[in-house]
């Protein structure tokens, strides 16, 4: 079952904005991840962010979490066209006894186009 | 070598055959995952290998046989599947400990599968 709902579902930018995408979950995490998908390829991972932090930066990328809310952030800063792609957030859901359930739950994605 | 590969890239089969998709990795991860996903779909979970045993099925019919003769390998044989299997079939492996948040995954190029 997805648990992970993000937003917008598309996003069109020019490149050298700055693109945002919000994910919202519903379950306690242990942490939530990052990654993008090019267009009929493989998943590639981007950022990490554990339950107990609250912000974390990789490059031109930004994450947030917000654990009160069940909702995190992944800003791009100064967007390229290699940018392209599709992006998902995935929960590691806390097991009953408080470690892992050993799989991600995958959110919806966004799809964000960066025009040249 | 941080990479997972699949093969083939692309099979187009019958509903009558027979045919087995094949993920490897050298990274040491002792978690493989095998995913299924459909056109602006994100992927689900079939199959969750680790130390080389089945920990997680989610309710796969058994036309899917998942199979992991070793700690790098990892196959999927298929039989009778029908032309809503038609998907592209994702691998990924995962540094794994019992009981541990999960870490990153990392993700094969997929094998994208016509059944006619």
């Amino acid at each position: 079952s997805q648990q992970g709902e993000e937003d917008p579902q598309a996003l069109s930018i020019q490149e050298g904005e700055n693109a945002t995408m919000n994910c919202s979950y519903k379950t306690s995490i242990n942490n939530l991840q990052w990654y993008r998908q090019n267009s009929g390829r493989g998943l590639v991972h981007l950022i990490l962010i554990r339950s107990n932090e609250r912000e974390k930066h990789s490059g031109r990328l930004r994450v947030t979490l917000d654990t009160s809310k069940k909702s995190s952030s992944l800003l791009i800063t100064a967007s390229r066209a290699a940018d392209t792609a599709s992006y998902f957030c995935a929960t590691d859901p806390k097991a009953p006894y408080g470690g892992s359930q050993g799989n991600l739950i995958f959110g919806k994605g966004t799809k964000l186009s960066v025009k040249p | 070598d941080t990479e997972v590969t699949q093969t083939p890239k692309h099979l187009v089969m019958g509903m009558t055959n027979k045919k087995s998709l094949k993920c490897e990795q050298h990274m040491g991860h002792r978690a493989m995952y095998w995913y299924k996903q459909k056109a602006k779909k994100p992927p689900e979970l079939m199959f969750v290998y680790s130390y080389e045993k089945l920990s997680i099925n989610e309710s796969v019919p058994s036309r899917f046989s998942p199979e992991c003769p070793n700690s790098s390998l990892l196959n999927l044989h298929l039989h009778a599947l029908q032309p809503e299997d038609s998907a592209l079939y994702l691998c990924a492996s995962s540094p794994f400990r019992a009981g541990a948040p999960s870490y990153e995954q990392y993700f094969g190029p997929g094998t994208r599968l016509t059944v006619t």
